[in-house]
């Protein structure tokens, strides 16, 4: 069965500074990779997601993700953190056998001004 | 704005009260979810409908009795609830069927606080 690691519970970085939530996956098959990010008193909305072709994956509000298979990562990154950006952000794979979402216990990011 | 509406947003009751939360769906989807986010766990899934009818039961305790009337509407039913059921309940919509279409929205959620 498939399953998602994020590392690290709590982030913090300064506003303009890189952002990097990790993920890491396990899976059998070729993954489906999700990064969702909650905002505070919301509901989990799609950031990006990873099925097939291009590794290096654009999401919105400038975040983007690279599918690593030699890695079974799915690492989440910015080039500069905005005040804004403070949430929780959540990785998760579909089971291939399922089709359920299987979810991390997600990143809290917290930027600093 | 997900497409996804849930009411009501936050829910106080006491264990021998029985409540119902509310999801309905803009989206054309035929899949409903009801989550279970609580502090430091992963979402745990509760319930999942395809095409109204049940398709999954994460063994759920029977306090909670959800029902899909239609593909666009959802509830959970709630009754003798416990204080550790306090928690944010999601509801999320999908197409059914291949797994790269299978993309969840969510709604907001319903905060629920058992006294």
């Amino acid at each position: 069965a498939q399953s998602v690691t994020q590392l690290g519970s709590h982030v913090s970085v300064s506003e303009g500074a890189l952002v990097l939530l990790r993920c890491n996956y396990s899976s059998s098959v070729p993954p489906y990779l999700f990064w969702y990010v909650q905002y505070p008193n919301q509901g989990l909305q799609l950031l990006l997601k990873y099925t097939t072709g291009a590794t290096l994956v654009k999401g919105i509000n400038g975040f983007e993700a690279e599918f690593k298979k030699s890695e079974t990562s799915f690492h989440l990154t910015k080039p500069s953190a905005h005040m804004s950006d403070a949430a929780e952000y959540f990785c998760a794979v579909i089971d291939s056998g399922t089709y359920k979402y299987i979810f991390g216990t997600g990143t809290r990011l917290k930027v600093l001004a | 704005e997900t497409g996804v509406t849930q009411t009501p947003r936050h829910l106080v009751m006491g264990m021998t009260n029985k409540k119902s939360l509310k999801c309905e769906q803009h989206l054309g989807h035929n899949a409903m979810y009801w989550y279970k986010q609580s502090a430091k766990k992963p979402l745990e899934l509760m319930f999942v409908y395809n095409f109204k009818e049940q398709t999954e039961n994460n063994s759920v305790p029977s306090r909670f009795s959800p029902e899909c009337p239609n593909s666009s509407h959802l509830f959970l039913h709630l009754h003798t609830l416990q204080p550790e059921d306090s928690a944010l309940y999601l509801c999320a919509s999908s197409h059914s069927g291949l797994a790269a279409k299978n993309i969840q929205y969510f709604g907001a959620g319903t905060r629920l606080s058992v006294l």
